[in-house]
């Protein structure tokens, strides 16, 4: 399966202040995704970041608060804005290469926020 | 609504038998996933069923019924490293998935 490298794999914010997380693939995949995870709880999904165009937000996500890159097929970019203890938590990239085909994860972030 | 239940932890000992078991509802199906995820880890993935029946793979098995809307996921021979997390997925009919809150699986001596 492809390799994903996800950084900054940790961080200690200020509240108000904004972090980019990157997700890099060593190849090419249709389907890139962002999920977050608060501790002891499943996986929530942010958004789904398509190539080209803007990203697809679940319900309770918006992009001002959460803008989204996708600018290839091997990388994307989410950016965690005026950050508030709320924030706190794990961010997790996942790709998929077809609509039945597993998604597999980075390593993600954890981000807290002071 | 769409909704994924299993249960929220389970013991089980060392050389023993465990199933986790998944009941779900979702608007469509398309498949049901079954992940690991070690504390402190990114969740990797275990098994796909999308037909009813068994799944095996080495010591972890995955059964599925689409009428019942059940899945299971079946560890033999438990290791400690088998503690872990264990979520179920399925994959609605916009191919999203719908994830569980998963199983939190101890494994004892």
């Amino acid at each position: 399966s492809a390799v994903i490298s996800q950084k900054p794999s940790r961080d200690i914010c200020q509240r108000g202040t904004s972090l980019t997380i990157q997700c890099q693939v060593d190849s090419q995949v249709t389907m890139m995704f962002w999920y977050r995870q608060q501790p002891g709880q499943s996986l929530t999904l942010i958004a789904t970041a398509n190539q080209g165009s803007e990203a697809t937000y679940e319900s309770g996500f918006v992009i001002d608060k959460f803008p989204i890159s996708r600018p290839n097929l091997t990388f994307s970019t989410l950016t965690v804005s005026n950050m508030s203890p709320e924030d706190s938590s794990i961010y997790l990239c996942s790709v998929g290469t077809g609509e039945s085909q597993p998604q597999h994860f980075g390593d993600g972030t954890r981000l807290s926020i002071l | 609504g769409q909704n994924i239940d299993q249960p929220t932890e389970m013991t089980a000992t060392e050389g023993a038998i465990v199933q986790i078991n998944c009941t779900y509802q979702t608007s469509g199906f398309n498949g049901l996933f079954w992940y690991q995820q070690h504390a402190g880890e990114a969740p990797t993935f275990l098994s796909y069923n999308v037909l009813d029946g068994l799944e095996e793979k080495g010591r972890f098995s995955s059964f599925l019924s689409r009428s019942k809307g059940y899945s299971y996921l079946l560890l033999k021979e438990l290791q400690m490293k088998d503690s872990a997390s264990y979520l179920c997925a399925s994959l609605d009919s916009n191919y999203q998935l719908i994830w569980g809150a998963g199983t939190k699986l101890i494994i004892k001596p």
